[in-house]
């Protein structure tokens, strides 16, 4: 069974900084991956999709990596400003069950003005 | 350029009623996907249907839940005979291509749902 792990599950930094935030699955066969964002009271907006034959993908400040055979997958988020203030969510959806994505349980951040 | 309707916003039963909650896809989307979200969980997925047809309800809970996506109208979710532990956010999604593509979901806002 797919685990996704999700750590730290709230950070808080400065505006301006730099930060990354980290997802970990126990399954490698995976079909894609992706990155949300969710804003108290909204639904889900996605942010970036790497499928399993990528490494990376990019928009504006965001870059999402993807390392398979470690399990891992990070979201880099450049030059933080407060508006990137959400809870941001990975989720996996495996080879087989490509329509059904497991989630990670969140990573809360606050960017501090 | 509506994104993925779903209503009502926030619903409110006793314990036996019954909830309805809706979505309506994206225009042009034929795939429709529920997830629910319990208070201090992470989301989880529940159903996926296409038009007419139910294609994986290997998340649903077996009694009370129904899902259905007409040919014509909204998607609904039903759950009969509402429990406290029914409490949640419920979400759709939906896409334009079903399993085998890498086009993203779109989420619509949630329903959420309190069980008094």
């Amino acid at each position: 069974k797919q685990e996704v792990t999700q750590i730290p599950a709230a950070l808080s930094v400065p505006e301006g900084e730099n930060l990354v935030l980290n997802c970990s699955f126990t399954d490698s066969a995976i079909y894609n991956l992706q990155w949300f964002r969710q804003d108290p009271g909204k639904g889900l907006t996605s942010l970036l999709l790497i499928q399993s034959s990528q490494r990376e993908q990019t928009s504006g400040r965001l870059n999402a990596s993807l390392d398979k055979s470690s399990g891992r997958s990070t979201l880099y988020i450049a030059a933080s400003q407060p508006g990137d203030s959400a809870t941001y969510l990975c989720a996996l959806s495996l080879s087989g069950s490509a329509r059904q994505l497991t989630f990670g349980s969140g990573t809360q951040l606050t960017v501090l003005p | 350029n509506a994104g993925v309707m779903q209503n009502p916003r926030h619903l409110v039963r006793r314990r036996g009623q019954e909830a309805r909650l809706r979505c309506s896809p994206v225009k042009g989307h034929s795939h429709v996907y529920w997830y629910r979200q319990l208070p201090e969980e992470g989301l989880k997925f529940m159903v996926y249907l296409q038009k007419e047809n139910i294609i994986d309800e290997s998340g649903m809970p077996k009694e009370r839940f129904s899902a259905e996506f007409p040919k014509e109208g909204p998607s609904i979710l039903r759950i009969q005979q509402v429990v406290r532990g029914d409490s949640a956010a419920y979400f759709c999604a939906s896409s334009r291509q079903g399993s085998g593509y890498n086009s993203p979901l779109h989420f619509g806002n949630g329903t959420r749902l309190t069980v008094t």
